[in-house]
């Protein structure tokens, strides 16, 4: 199946770790992305990435951090700098320029 | 800023009633894409327009782009309970990939 996938549905963080969101494409896109979402609003964008080992901050990167070693890999790392990390978290991919964005079923990151 | 918002926040109407949600944005876009996320999941795609279209349909739905006014609606015909769900617009105004969206809508059909 192609698809996009997210790991894990859920996670629970202690204050002061640092926790590393899995997202996996087979769609062959070159751009991914990472978002955030808090209850009852819209979805702010935290990193992109156009290419392989190239990626580039969003509206809220503070507190984050991304790499892209492979084409189909996009980890997130919600670091201990992230004041208030508890929220929906959702990575999707894309082709051309502005095309169709496809998402993954999202984690959901809790701190304990 | 956020490049789409969406309006009603919420709509509740009764199955095989139309609903219509609108969109509205600041800056140019290239595209705009229509999207729905069922409560705890996943976006999904709907439908894109692009700057140069001024309606498409996909099945039961219908949207529209007016880039004068910087709004989009979207139109479901004969909803159905499957169709509660909130739904966002997201606007791609530039020379990279990004996606700026609104706060959504939140659409309930009763059975």
């Amino acid at each position: 199946d192609g698809g996009i996938t997210q790991s894990p549905k859920y996670l629970f963080r202690k204050e002061g770790q640092n926790v590393t969101l899995s997202c996996e494409q087979n769609l062959n896109h070159d751009a991914m992305y990472w978002y955030r979402q808090d209850p009852g609003q819209g979805l702010r964008l935290i990193y992109y990435s156009q290419i392989v080992n190239d990626f580039q901050k969003g509206d809220i990167a503070e507190g984050y951090s991304v790499s892209r070693e492979k084409k189909e890999s996009f980890p997130l790392t919600v670091t201990s700098a992230q004041k208030n990390p508890t929220a929906f978290y959702l990575c999707a991919s894309g082709g051309l320029a502005g095309d169709t964005q496809y998402f993954g079923p999202g984690t959901r990151l809790t701190v304990l | 800023s956020q490049q789409g918002e969406e309006d009603p926040q919420a709509l509740s109407i009764q199955e095989g009633e139309n609903a219509t949600m609108n969109c509205s944005y600041k800056t140019s876009i290239n595209n705009l894409q229509w999207y729905r996320q069922n409560s705890g999941r996943g976006l999904v795609h709907l439908i894109l327009i692009r700057s140069n279209e001024r309606e498409k349909h996909s099945g039961r739905l219908r949207v529209t782009l007016d880039t004068s006014k910087k709004s989009s609606s979207l139109l479901i015909t004969a909803s159905r309970a499957a169709d509660t769900a909130s739904y966002f617009c997201g606007g791609n105004g530039g020379s990279n990939y990004k996606l700026t969206f609104g706060k959504g809508t939140l659409l309930t059909v009763n059975p």
